[in-house]
């Protein structure tokens, strides 16, 4: 595939439940991120992982987010015991190495979830 | 504090006509980076255009440009030429360092027939 894919489009679950999200990036980019967007809000970031540097966990809103990446391959993003304020539509993105700055994100579809 | 603003949050523009859309952000960091991204009904994020802190040239791609101002910190996005596939919500977004992105509120722009 040429593009960023996330799995599932949509998720619900019942509150306390754990979920998973799934993110594959393009092949070759190194860099890839995790974003939350509520209904009608901009991004929210969450982590960004760089090759095999630890990431940068500081964006998590709290220790039930969990995010784990293998190498510069595919990402999880673990919510455990889901409340209804995790509802939202979360979105993955990727973009080359090298120069940060200038590398554009590609985004992913994105997961709808929905906490009931 | 906000880094990103987005100071309008729905516009309306004629078709055919210019529309801009504002950005302020806030850094000390000499070295950032400023983003459009577009945000149709279908939630795909599209990246538009790119302005590097140290470009000297105002960033333009197709009907987009960028007034960047640096010493207002401002980011102005421009679309020329407004057509009602330009309807959508639009980011501004920052990046300071690698693992520092941060996006506005958006803008809902409405293109009228």
């Amino acid at each position: 595939g040429a593009g960023v894919s996330q799995s599932p489009s949509n998720k619900v679950t019942e509150k306390g439940k754990d979920v998973e999200l799934r993110c594959d990036p393009i092949s070759g980019h190194t860099a890839l991120y995790w974003y939350r967007q509520r209904l009608g809000q901009g991004l929210e970031f969450l982590i960004y992982f760089q090759g095999n540097s630890a990431p940068d966990k500081s964006g998590l809103p709290s220790d039930r987010f969990s995010a784990e990446r293998t190498g510069e391959s595919v990402s999880t993003l673990t919510i455990q015991r889901t409340q209804q304020e995790d509802s939202a539509v979360y979105l993955c993105a990727s973009s080359l190495g090298g120069d940060p700055m200038g590398n554009e994100q590609f985004f992913g579809p994105g997961t709808r979830l929905t906490v009931l | 504090a906000q880094k990103i603003t987005q100071t309008q949050p729905g516009m309306f523009v004629q078709e055919k006509e210019a529309v801009t859309l504002d950005c302020t952000y806030d850094t000390s960091d000499p070295s950032y980076g400023l983003f459009w991204y577009k945000q149709p009904s279908s939630g795909e994020m599209i990246f538009l255009i790119y302005q590097g802190s140290y470009d000297q040239q105002n960033a333009t791609e197709g009907r987009y440009s960028l007034n960047f101002q640096k010493a207002r910190k401002s980011a102005n996005l421009v679309i020329s030429a407004s057509q009602l596939g330009d309807s959508a919500m639009y980011f501004c977004a920052m990046r300071e360092g690698p693992d520092d992105m941060r996006f506005g509120a958006g803008t809902r722009l409405t293109v009228k027939p």
